[in-house]
């Protein structure tokens, strides 16, 4: 089984700082793993992904996330906080890459990312 | 353009009275899935479709059902909602299975009231 856990469920910091939402996984084979985002009342959207090519995947609106494999992290950061990126973010697995035929994502509990001005 | 969509994007039902929820892509994606997302926790897989192949998730209560007319269209039917059931439900959509599923693409959700 494949797993995803989320450090913090709530993150604070000031607007034009440093963003980072940790992610570790947990796997038995090599993972497929993503980060979305999730504004109130609204789906989720692909920030970015990893597929097993570079292991720093550069995603939409400024983020992006490293694949460390022997941290078994896939980290999430922005260089500057703006306002509009307060919302939740997941973290998610895919199980599809297991080859068992299983589907689906599995997610983290989530991080809500707030945004002091 | 919306390439998942979901309608209604709300409902409120009565207690054990059934209701349908559904989703259409314009993706022309082979697998459709929903989610339950219940107040600030994570999605949860429910069950998904690939083509026409159903797949329930394990746990999923039997209260739950869907249907996959076709390529385009997938509803969630809830036989006899409960308070419990209340939730936002996400319908995502892929291209395919294993190296081919790199992407879900999720629809706005639909936040079920029961009442």
């Amino acid at each position: 089984a494949q797993s995803v856990t989320q450090l913090g469920s709530h993150v604070s910091v000031s607007e034009g700082a440093l963003v980072l939402l940790r992610c570790n996984y947990s796997s038995s084979v090599p993972p497929y793993l993503f980060w979305y985002v999730q504004y109130p009342n609204q789906g989720l959207q692909l920030l970015l992904k990893y597929t097993s090519a570079a292991t720093l995947v550069k995603g939409i609106n400024g983020f992006e996330a490293e694949f460390k494999k022997s941290e078994t992290s896939f980290h999430l950061t922005k260089p500057s906080a703006h306002m509009s990126d307060a919302a939740e973010y997941f973290c998610a697995v895919s199980a599809a890459y297991s080859g068992g035929g299983a589907d689906g994502l599995t997610f983290g509990k989530g991080t809500h990312l707030i945004i002091q001005p | 353009d919306a390439m998942v969509i979901q309608n209604p994007r709300y409902q409120v039902t009565q207690f054990g009275k059934p209701v349908t929820l559904s989703c259409s892509q314009t993706l022309n994606h082979n697998v459709m899935y929903w989610y339950q997302q219940k107040s600030s926790q994570a999605p949860k897989l429910l069950f998904h479709y690939y083509d026409k192949d159903f797949n329930n998730e394990a746990d999923t209560p039997d209260n739950f059902q869907s249907r996959r007319p076709n390529t385009s269209f997938c509803f969630l039917d809830i036989r006899s909602p409960g308070l419990g059931d209340a939730a936002m439900y996400l319908c995502a959509t892929s291209r395919g299975r294993g190296l081919m599923n790199t992407e879900a693409f999720f629809g706005q959700g639909t936040r079920l009231t029961v009442v």
